[in-house]
This record gives C-alpha cells, structure tokens and sequence, in this order.
C-alpha cells in the first residue's frame, strides 16, 4: 500500500520566519510528488518534483525531492499571513496516472 | 472560464438518507476523482474515472457510488451505508496530456450528517 507522511503536522510561526515542511514516501513505480496549498476550499498546485526535475522554485517558495531518502521538503522563506494555510504532499505512482496519494498536510499558521 | 464546479457547497442530510453531491467539469479532462478530507487525515480518494462509462474504487469507496455517463460530469451517492458520511467532499480532474499527475479541483461540498 502506497504511503505518503508529512511532518509536522502543525506549525505556528511569526511572519519573516523561514520553514521547511516534509514529506516521505513509500510508493510503488514513482512518478512524481506534488505540492498543494488549501487555503479554505480547492487545493491549489505548487510544484511537481520528478526523476528528472528534482528542484523547484518559485518567488519565497522552493522544493526539493531527495530520491535516496524517498522524501521532498517545501521551504518557505520571509512568510507572511497569507502563507497560513494547508499544504498538502501528494505522491503519483503506477500506471493510472493523476492518481494520488496524500499525506496528512501540515497546517501552517503565520502570526503578524 | 473552465473549470470544476461542485454543487451544493453545504449539504445536512438525516442519518438514513441517500444524498448525492454533483461535480461538473468543462476542462474537457478525461479523468475525475472524488477525495474526501477529514481533519488530520488529508485526502483519501474515495472513487475515480479514466473516462466515460468507466470508473474504479479508490482506498474508501464503501458506502458510496458514482457514474460517469458524461465526460463533463461525475455525480458522487452518499449511501445510508456510509457509517461516517460527515465530512468535506472534493472532486478533482485531470488529463493525460499534461503528464504532471497534477489535479484540478472544485471548491468542495461539506456534508454533515444530523
């Protein structure tokens, strides 16, 4: 059974502060892990990791997968209030693709 | 603009009632899913379709079914066998075209069971 865990699973932070958030994965014929936000509703995509793209950035955020250890980490830098949110890992894998697998979350909250 | 569309946002239903949640998509996406989220626990894919007429479980499907009679949509039954129906519904799609596994989703219905 494909397994995706991310920790912490909650986090309280100041704004300015830096994070990392993670995620491991046990998963059978990896494609590729992806990053969401869910701020109230609909998650919204990040960044998809694959064997072949392994580093990601995007303005204060950035990913990287670590193929060896079987985990990814989303760094956030200089957070601001509008970062709180759910942030979803979700891992893709087989053959039906747009399949996923989702950790937990980790809920991050950014106080002023 | 497209996109996914999930109706009602808010549903109550009495324990021992069917209900049905509606998911409608004009992405022309071949394959929708339908998560549920539960605090804590993220998303566990209840039901998913590659394409018309064709659907599979996912990690969850008891107490639930679904059809797929049109590409655009993907209606999702919330059965009295459901022992823990309270929960928050997303339907999702996506196309092989993009590759990514990445998935496209609706604003959510919340269902609570009185």
């Amino acid at each position: 059974e494909d397994k995706v865990v991310q920790s912490p699973l909650s986090l309280v932070v100041h704004e300015g502060d830096t994070v990392t958030l993670n995620c491991s994965y046990e998963v059978t014929n990896f494609r590729s892990l992806l990053w969401y936000k869910q701020e109230k509703k609909a998650p919204t995509f990040l960044f998809m990791l694959t064997s072949s793209g392994i580093e990601k950035k995007s303005g204060r955020l950035s990913s990287i997968l670590d193929k060896k250890e079987l985990s990814s980490i989303l760094n956030i830098t200089a957070t601001q209030t509008g970062d709180s949110a759910i942030y979803l890992c979700a891992c893709s894998g087989g053959t039906s693709y747009g399949k996923l697998t989702f950790g937990q979350g980790t809920i991050l909250t950014v106080h002023p | 603009d497209g996109g996914i569309t999930q109706s009602p946002k808010y549903l109550f239903r009495k324990e021992g009632q069917n209900v049905t949640l509606s998911c409608e998509q004009n992405l022309n996406h071949d394959a929708m899913y339908w998560y549920r989220q539960d605090p804590g626990q993220g998303l566990r894919l209840i039901y998913y379709s590659q394409i018309v007429n064709d659907f599979q479980k996912g990690d969850i499907a008891e107490g639930y079914s679904v059809s797929r009679e049109k590409k655009e949509s993907f209606p999702l039954t919330v059965t009295s066998a459901q022992k823990n129906p309270t929960a928050f519904y997303l339907c999702a799609s996506s196309t092989p075209g993009l590759n990514t596994g990445e998935l496209f989703f609706g604003e959510g219905s919340r269902l609570t069971v009185l």
